[in-house]
């Protein structure tokens, strides 16, 4: 069974910083690209950011260009994002999600996600 | 920056009526497009992927259809468990980056 479990999430004062877990089990994490894709509370999904199987290539929305940072730990199983300069419009409910290219393109995993809430 | 617009944002129907829901976006994407279904308190499930492939385990009532800029995800016969926001994804080659649309919040009478 596929499973892709998030953590990390929290309150955070605007200007700090956090960083997101997600670890996933039931597949070969190594083949596979990674997005997180985030959701603020009674809005739409909004597509953060992913990474390539190898790390070799990341993207990002531009909303969060140069302050948030995504990585990976094949031999861990885990799927990271960094996040830095946060502000109140970054508060959202954050899922990780099994980003694939071909059959079926699209994004065809996700978490149940984990909040986070920057506030002072 | 390609806009993806869904309508209408609201749609209310009852069991056995058929769901037409819209998305359109500001310039072509072939056929890089993707249905995705909300319930309440989920995480989001892929429906559809390349305009008008059903995904794994959807059933025969989920639709869609479309290329370039315009797209339709159809449901043929309302059941109350469709109850949920839907949404469409188009995706670019490279960089390959995603964009959501705004959502089409279906309801059931």
């Amino acid at each position: 069974e596929v499973q892709l479990v998030e953590s990390g999430g929290g309150l955070v004062q605007p200007g700090g910083s956090l960083r997101l877990s997600c670890v996933v089990s039931g597949f070969t994490f190594s083949s596979f690209w990674m997005s997180w894709v985030r959701q603020a509370p009674g809005k739409g999904l909004e597509w953060v950011a992913n990474i390539r199987q190898d790390g070799s290539e990341k993207y990002y929305v531009d909303s969060v260009k140069g302050r948030f940072t995504i990585s990976r730990d094949n031999a861990k199983d885990s799927l990271y994002l960094h996040m830095n300069g946060l502000r109140a419009e970054d508060t959202a409910l954050y899922y990780c999600a099994r980003d694939v290219i071909v059959l079926p393109p699209g994004l065809d995993y996700w978490g149940q996600g984990t909040l986070v809430t920057v506030s002072s | 920056e390609i806009v993806l617009t869904q309508s209408p944002a609201t749609l209310s129907l009852s069991p056995g009526e058929r769901a037409t829901l819209s998305c359109r976006a500001s310039q072509g994407v072939s056929s890089n497009l993707a249905w995705y279904q909300q319930k309440p308190g989920q995480a989001p499930r892929l429906l559809i992927y390349d305009a008008s492939n059903r995904a794994t385990g959807i059933p025969a009532r989920f639709s869609g259809s479309g290329s370039g800029t315009d797209f339709t995800l159809t449901i043929s016969s309302l059941e109350p468990e469709d109850l949920a926001v839907y949404y469409c994804q188009q995706r670019s080659t490279w960089p390959r980056m995603y964009t959501f649309g705004q959502g089409t919040k279906l309801e059931i009478k």
